[in-house]
């Protein structure tokens, strides 16, 4: 399994609305990622989690809060977004053996902030 | 191809033509480089990799080339085939410690015509 899953693949939600974002990988990773793209845009590195800790934050506001609840899954909770959130969430992993640098993508969570 | 440090966000090719997509890094110390294709609708997906202690490296139709003296990164795609079409990312690990952080340069979108 070379997989890397997010779900739900489109999100639209309210101002006020909670929701979450899941990522699931089967690979033995280490770390996994969050990434945020805007159109036409280059991924934008937003959180990574090491060995289930949160290593990096790229100060990201508070309305969007990670959690990593085990080795294979990684969560992104969201609460009042705002319309400029909406965007490509994508999620990763990376780690184990030799090219362990190489980060493995999922297809993302389209997200539409109303 | 592109001059350093001048990004072409589009590049078009004729089928069976080589292509060389450009991308300048700016961090002297980061080791090891990505080339990643993104089609529309899905995550990057890997291509190839090279590290900092290497100048040239070849895979199937792709070959990465880094100029450590003028951190310049090049991918050429041989045979380009329309399903080659895609935007293409440099990405650079900026990390430390043991956490990944792959930084993405601008992107180049090519377009393969028949």
């Amino acid at each position: 399994d070379t997989e890397v899953t997010q779900t739900p693949k489109h999100l639209v939600m309210g101002m006020t609305n909670k929701k979450s974002l899941k990522c699931e990988q089967h690979m033995g990773h280490r770390a996994m990622y969050w990434y945020k793209q805007k159109a036409k845009k280059p991924p934008e590195l937003m959180f990574v989690y090491s060995y289930e800790k949160l290593s990096i934050n790229e100060s990201v506001p508070s309305r969007f809060s990670p959690e990593c609840p085990n080795s294979s899954l990684l969560n992104l909770h969201l609460h009042a977004l705002q319309p400029e959130d909406s965007a490509l969430y994508l999620c990763a992993s990376s780690g184990k053996g030799t090219g362990g640098e190489k980060l493995f993508f999922g297809s993302g969570t389209q997200l539409s902030v109303l | 191809g592109e001059s350093v440090g001048l990004h072409l966000p589009t590049l078009s090719v004729q089928e069976g033509d080589n292509s060389i997509i450009n991308c300048a890094y700016s961090n002297s110390a980061s080791d090891y480089f990505i080339w990643y294709k993104q089609e529309s609708g899905k995550g990057p997906q890997f291509i190839i990799d090279i590290r900092s202690n290497m100048d040239k490296r070849q895979g199937q139709r792709v070959t990465v080339l880094l100029n450590k003296t003028v951190k310049h990164l090049s991918l050429q795609i041989a045979a380009t085939q329309p399903g080659d079409s895609a935007v293409y990312f440099c990405a650079e690990n900026r990390g430390q410690g043991g956490s990944e952080k792959l930084v993405f340069g601008k992107g180049t979108k090519l377009t393969v015509n028949p």
